[in-house]
């Protein structure tokens, strides 16, 4: 149990494109979902915080209008990076939390590879 | 200072050796302690975690909390090459749903 997925794995866009990255809990529901940015050989870099129906809570530093977060099920989070820019290339990874008692624990997605042209 | 240090290596032994991995912290609001494996290009995988102060054990695998020296440890035995991976210790306070600290991963290579 505790399966999440990410989609898509890979994606190459061109500079100025938008591109929604979906986080999906398979079997599970997942009160919480968090975004992570990570960069070659670094540790994972937590971007938001978003609770199911509530808006996301960003980190200090990541702008909320480029990095779209919607969490509008109990298991979908959805990442819309808007007109990326080469420097947004990096490796997304979400992860879910299933609450109460093991609200602790977190699930983490494959990861999404982005590279923007 | 960091909230978590975590010695990113890298760190190579023989197969069959014992590893050990370690953090410290700095916040002793922290409760809950974990580690997740980290193969390249793929998403942190859990592979401990810990409530408090005490050793768990699983398999090939402990994990150790002191608490008192804010400091955790894995230790993994027989290591194999499979083990080869990024290890990264994480840790949350006691409200469920927090985002996790993350330390930044140590990276093991083990030969055969």
């Amino acid at each position: 149990g505790a399966v999440v997925s990410q989609h898509p794995s890979r994606v190459i866009c061109k500079s100025g494109t938008s591109v929604k990255i979906e986080c999906r809990s398979l079997d599970f529901q997942a009160t919480t979902m968090f975004w992570y940015r990570q960069f070659p050989k670094k540790s994972l870099m937590l971007m938001a915080t978003s609770n199911e129906g509530s808006k996301a809570t960003y980190e200090q530093g990541v702008e909320k209008d480029k990095f779209l977060i919607n969490h509008a099920s109990l298991t979908l989070s959805t990442l819309t990076v808007t007109s990326a820019h080469p420097e947004d290339s990096s490796f997304y990874i979400c992860s879910a939390s299933r609450g109460g008692r093991q609200g602790y624990e977190q699930f983490f997605g494959p990861g999404t590879r982005l590279t923007v042209l | 200072q960091k909230e978590v240090e975590q010695d990113p290596g890298p760190l190579s032994v023989p197969e069959g050796a014992i590893v050990s991995l370690n953090c410290t912290y700095s916040n002793s609001a922290f409760q809950y302690f974990m580690w997740y494996r980290q193969y390249s290009r793929k998403g942190p995988e859990l592979l401990m975690y810990t409530y408090s102060s005490g050793n768990k054990e699983d398999g090939r695998f402990t994990a150790q909390v002191d608490k008192s020296s804010k400091y955790i440890s894995l230790f993994i035995r027989d290591s194999q090459p499979s083990d080869s991976a990024t290890y990264l210790c994480a840790m949350s306070g006691n409200q469920a749903g927090t985002a996790l600290i993350f330390g930044k991963g140590t990276t093991l290579s083990v030969s055969s």
